[in-house]
């Protein structure tokens, strides 16, 4: 059965710099997402994208934040300049279609920003 | 402003106590209600969609019910295996991109 990757499963990085989270969202998908979870907290939506462009962003996801398909499969979202409140579980999520449609999710990036 | 809350924030069950979990909304339109299963340190796991009210939907142990202000997750004779995080979320009407809004979720401990 098709499946969300995620890599890497553990970052660890000081403050200041910049990571990049990967995903392989399921192939014949179109939509693509990042969710993060803080410790002990609800999931929150970060980015939707489709076609190339940022469909919806939240509040969270300032100019620190951005998102890229670099090729046919790879998914990114980098972070510029990481702050502790940065560290959480990094969800990438992906959907066939639009609306309601079933969103697929990753098993998550666990970021620590030190 | 758009919410999805969840009771209880945790349950404890003996093997084949059966239970219900809440997820209540509060949003401008409903366009589905999901329903996913976390385990510690993992992804959401997709259970289930609700499009409509009196919609209902069964797997194995589990049943998941819409109203037009909530949805319940029917849990029937659980087994430890069904211990996990049980979360709701929902999909709002108007939303440009089909974000989900997810409550805090419920944690279930299926005790033998």
């Amino acid at each position: 059965e098709p499946e969300v990757t995620q890599t890497p499963s553990h970052q660890v990085t000081q403050m200041g710099q910049e990571v990049i989270l990967r995903c392989v969202p399921i192939s014949n998908h179109l939509y693509f997402y990042w969710y993060r979870q803080i410790l002990g907290q609800k999931v929150e939506f970060l980015v939707s994208f489709y076609n190339n462009e940022i469909s919806e962003k939240s509040e969270i996801f300032d100019d620190q934040f951005s998102v890229e398909r670099p090729d046919g499969s790879n998914f990114t979202l980098k972070i510029r300049s990481t702050k502790l409140e940065d560290s959480a579980m990094y969800f990438c999520a992906s959907s066939r279609g639009t609306g309601a449609d079933t969103q697929y999710f990753g098993p998550g990036t666990r970021l620590t920003v030190l | 402003e758009d919410q999805v809350t969840q009771s209880p924030e945790a349950l404890r069950l003996q093997e084949g106590e059966s239970s219900s979990l809440n997820c209540s909304y509060t949003v401008s339109g409903l366009r589905g209600l999901f329903w996913y299963r976390q385990d510690p340190g993992k992804g959401p796991e997709f259970l289930f969609t609700l499009y409509s009210a009196g919609e209902e939907k069964e797997k194995e142990r589990l049943k998941a019910t819409l109203t037009k202000k909530e949805s319940f997750l029917h849990i029937t004779a659980p087994k430890p295996e069904d211990s996990a995080t049980y979360l709701c979320a929902a999909v709002i009407k108007g939303a440009a991109g089909n974000k989900l809004t997810f409550g805090g979720g419920t944690r279930v401990l299926v005790k033998p």
